[in-house]
Formats: structure tokens, C-alpha cells, sequence
């Protein structure tokens, strides 16, 4: 079945750095692939769209500089989470569909643990 | 999007069935009802998904009614390890559609 795989799955960094986590779609192109954030005992929160070859787009309330979305790629995005402070600390997890399959679901990563020292 | 609702929370026994109900009353036509497992620190993974009726797999069964405003997720004989928020998502099944969550129900099975 379709593959999503995040790197990494956990990083430490300190307040004020910048970090990138990145989504690879294993086994199939994904033109489109989505962030989400989840805070402890919350549910998935919706970031943005990353499209490849074109911006991103962000939900509500998200701020596009400061999570900023490649998607170079028909196999690969990529989050990065500029000048990070603890308040950022989270689970952040991507996820695609497989274009080429019928009615596919969304597959997700298993997710990259982000903590802001 | 469709909104859905789900109970906050189940407790089970192991080798008991389970059944998730979850509300959708606004769905669209073309939307279709998919569930995910999500365990802490793991990203969601898909269980089952349909449109209409009755649809098994492997791991759980999805029936949908005919007006499709609600489905009922099944677990039949649960053990420790389904232990997890169980997530009922409704939308489109197209590249550029994101779902969005609800609340999620957390299962607890006990021994």
C-alpha cells in the first residue's frame, strides 16, 4: 500500500533556530501532501496544502513565514519551522494520496516530535 | 467539509466486540467515511473506508445506513493493543482534498 515517511521522527532544538522536517511519498508521486499539527491530547489540526510547483496554502490563524512549505518535488515535501520557540514544540505529521489509485485514502507519517528548548 | 461526532470515550474488555458510532448529518454526495487508529506519538493509520452499506476488511467492518448521516465502526474481539483514539473523517477521496479531524474516540480495553 502507499507510503508515508517523515524524517525526522524527533528533534530537539533551541529557541530561536530553524528546523526542517520532511515528508517523502514512498511509492507513489503526490502533487499535493498536508501538515498537520497535533498538541498533547488534542486532535490533528489541518496546517496547510503544500503543492508541488506552486505555494502552499494555509489554513486560518497559520503563519506562512514562519512555517515554511517546499514542495520541489513530486515526492517530497518539506516543513520548515523558522525561528522556533517553545510554543511551537508539538506533533507535526504529513500526509498524501495516491493519485494513481482510485478513491485512495489519506496515508499519513508517523508524525515528527518537535521540541523547543 | 462535513462535521462529525463521535463519543469521547469507550471502554472495552478484551475478546468483547466494539462498535464506534459516529454522526456526519451534513454529509455530501460524493463524500465518503473513512476511519484511522491513531496510537500516542504515531501518526494515524487507516482502517477501514466506504461509502455506502456494509464494507469489511481484515481488521474491522463499516456499516454506513441508507441516509448515510451516521457509520458505525466494528472491532470484533478486541485485545489490549486496540487501545487508541479512533478517528471517523468524512470528505472527497481527491489528491487535493485534506479531511479534517474531529475530536476522535479514545478506546480503553482492559484485561
Amino acid at each position: 500500500g502507499a507510503v508515508v515517511s517523515q524524517h525526522p521522527s524527533r528533534v530537539i532544538c533551541k529557541s530561536g533556530t530553524s528546523v526542517k522536517i520532511e515528508c517523502r511519498s514512498l511509492d507513489f508521486q503526490a502533487t499535493t501532501m498536508f501538515w498537520y499539527r497535533q498538541f498533547p491530547k488534542q486532535s490533528l489540526m489541518l496546517m496547510a496544502t503544500s503543492n508541488e510547483g506552486s505555494k502552499a496554502t494555509y489554513e486560518q490563524g497559520v503563519e506562512k513565514d514562519k512555517f515554511l512549505i517546499n514542495h520541489a518535488s513530486l515526492t517530497l515535501s518539506t516543513l520548515t519551522v523558522t525561528s522556533a520557540h517553545p510554543e511551537d514544540s508539538s506533533f507535526y505529521i504529513c500526509s498524501a494520496r495516491d493519485p494513481g489509485r482510485g478513491n485512495s485514502p489519506l496515508h499519513f507519517g508517523n508524525g515528527t516530535r518537535l521540541t523547543v528548548t | 467539509l462535513a462535521k462529525t461526532t463521535q463519543p469521547i470515550s469507550m471502554d472495552s474488555y478484551e475478546g468483547q466486540e466494539v462498535n464506534i458510532t459516529c454522526s456526519h448529518n451534513n454529509i455530501a454526495t460524493n463524500d465518503y467515511i473513512t476511519w484511522y487508529q491513531q496510537f500516542p506519538s504515531q501518526g494515524p493509520r487507516f482502517i477501514i473506508q466506504g461509502y455506502k452499506t456494509k464494507v469489511t476488511n481484515e481488521v474491522a467492518s463499516l456499516f454506513i445506513p441508507a441516509d448515510r448521516k451516521s457509520s458505525t465502526l466494528s472491532l470484533p474481539r478486541v485485545s489490549l493493543s486496540d487501545t487508541a483514539v479512533y478517528y471517523c473523517l468524512v470528505g472527497l477521496n481527491q489528491a487535493g482534498t485534506a479531511l479534517i479531524f474531529g475530536k476522535g474516540t479514545t478506546l480503553s480495553v482492559s484485561s
